[in-house]
């Protein structure tokens, strides 16, 4: 059974700070996804990897993925309170495309 | 790029009644739609595997008889709770693998909050 575990869950941090949500799964993936979810909203897709190695930028977000490790990061750039939300990491486990297994997310909250 | 609508956005019923909610890929064609389950403050939960033209595959622990899927259409998925109770009230989201790029990206629909009364 594949599992996909985040830490921390809960981020707190001030504006102009840095700081890496951490996302490890349990089994051979390539695909691995993150997204961003606001409070009773669906998910918004930020970042699609599909490699070991990839590495993505938008922003101040940066992920990256480490397929031998079974780790990727979310690494957040000198923070706005405009990031504040909810960060899932995702890993596609299945054949045909996109059947996902989530993390259980990460709430940060980025303070004046 | 590729959309995916979902309808109700949210819905409240009584206990005992069904409710429908509809997944539509908007300009891409979908053999394979997904269903998750959001409780609050909670990451999302794979329920069930739309397929179509043939039987949905449902996760472990989930009722295939209370949550009725059916996959008409190559463009539309619904979920039907059927005799929906209070503990079924939930953040439901639907998601659609886009063809292009050999399937590696997952499309979301808005979702719909249910909320059993």
């Amino acid at each position: 059974e594949l599992k996909v575990e985040q830490n921390p869950l809960f981020l707190s941090m001030q504006e102009g700070k840095n700081y890496t949500i951490y996302c490890n799964y349990s089994t051979t993936s390539d695909r691995l996804y993150w997204y961003r979810q606001d409070p009773g909203k669906s998910l918004e897709s930020l970042f699609v990897l599909l490699s070991n190695g990839a590495v993505k930028q938008e922003g101040r977000l940066m992920a990256s993925l480490d397929t031998k490790a079974r780790l990727s990061t979310l690494h957040i750039t000198a923070a706005v309170h405009d990031l504040s939300a909810t960060y899932f990491c995702a890993v596609d486990g299945g054949t045909s495309g996109s059947r996902l297994t989530f993390g259980e997310g990460t709430q940060l909250t980025v303070n004046p | 790029g590729a959309v995916v609508s979902q309808h109700p956005s949210w819905v409240i019923c009584k206990s005992g009644t069904s409710v429908k909610i509809e997944c539509r890929s908007l300009d891409f064609q979908a053999t394979t739609m997904f269903w998750y389950r959001q409780f609050p403050k909670q990451s999302l939960m794979l329920m069930a595997t739309s397929n179509e033209g043939s039987k949905a595959t449902y996760e472990q622990g989930v009722e295939k008889d209370k949550f009725l899927i059916n996959h008409a259409s190559l463009t539309l998925s619904t979920l039907t709770v059927t005799s929906a109770h209070p503990e079924d009230s939930s953040f439901y989201i639907c998601s659609a693998p886009h063809p292009g790029g050999g399937n590696t990206e997952a499309f979301f629909g808005q979702g719909t909050r249910l909320t059993v009364v």
